[in-house]
């Protein structure tokens, strides 16, 4: 069964800080990881999109790599704004079902 | 107008009721899933459907009932709700076409307080 663990739970940062956000999975055999953002009260917003051949996928300050041999992902802000503050949840596709396994979740705020 | 609208967005009922959740889409999208989320748990899938024949159990059916009526709708029921069923819901689709990326678009939630 794939398990898809995020640390920290939380993170605080001064505004213009660059960041990482970790993720890590137990089964290598993925079809893709995908990172996204949501917001309080909202639903998930897709922020990047990485297939299993590829190693990073980049937009605009936000830049997401993937080891998969060592089941890890990180997603890399640069020059953090306030209006990032959301909590990032990371998910892979695995299995013939082709299902998506969620993390927990890590809860970012940047401070003005 | 979203692209996947969740009715209700908030909901609290009594133990014992029964309870349904409506998804409906616009993007033409064959496959539809429910989520529940709640904290520290991330996102856990409860059912999904590839097409309007094919239902799935998905990491924690039990207490929950699907129902495809249509490509565009997927209606989740809590036949007698319990406090443990109180969550965050999430209806998401996917289209086949890119079976192999796996994006779901997300509705933006249903929020469930069984009393």
């Amino acid at each position: 069964k794939q398990e898809v663990t995020q640390i920290p739970a939380a993170l605080s940062v001064p505004e213009g800080e660059n960041l990482v956000l970790n993720c890590s999975f137990t089964d290598s055999a993925i079809y893709n990881l995908q990172w996204f953002r949501q917001d309080p009260g909202k639903g998930l917003t897709s922020l990047l999109l990485i297939q299993s051949s590829q190693r990073e996928q980049t937009s605009g300050r936000l830049n997401a790599s993937l080891d998969k041999s060592s089941g890890r992902s990180t997603l890399y802000i640069a020059a953090s704004q306030p209006g990032d503050s959301a909590t990032y949840l990371c998910a892979v596709v695995s299995g013939s079902a082709r299902q998506l396994t969620f993390g927990s979740g890590t809860q970012l705020t940047v401070l003005p | 107008d979203a692209d996947v609208t969740q009715t209700p967005r908030n909901r609290i009922t009594k133990t014992g009721k029964r309870i349904m959740l409506e998804c409906s889409q616009t993007k033409g999208h064959d496959r539809m899933y429910w989520y529940r989320q709640d904290p520290g748990l991330g996102l856990r899938l409860i059912y999904y459907s590839f097409d309007v024949k094919d239902i799935n159990k998905g990491e924690i059916s039990d207490g929950y009932s699907v129902s495809r009526q249509a490509q565009a709708k997927f209606s989740l029921s809590l036949e007698s709700a319990i406090p443990n069923q109180t969550a965050l819901y999430f209806c998401a689709t996917s289209d086949r076409r890119h079976m192999n990326t796996g994006e779901l678009f997300f509705g933006e939630g249903s929020r469930l307080t069984v009393l």
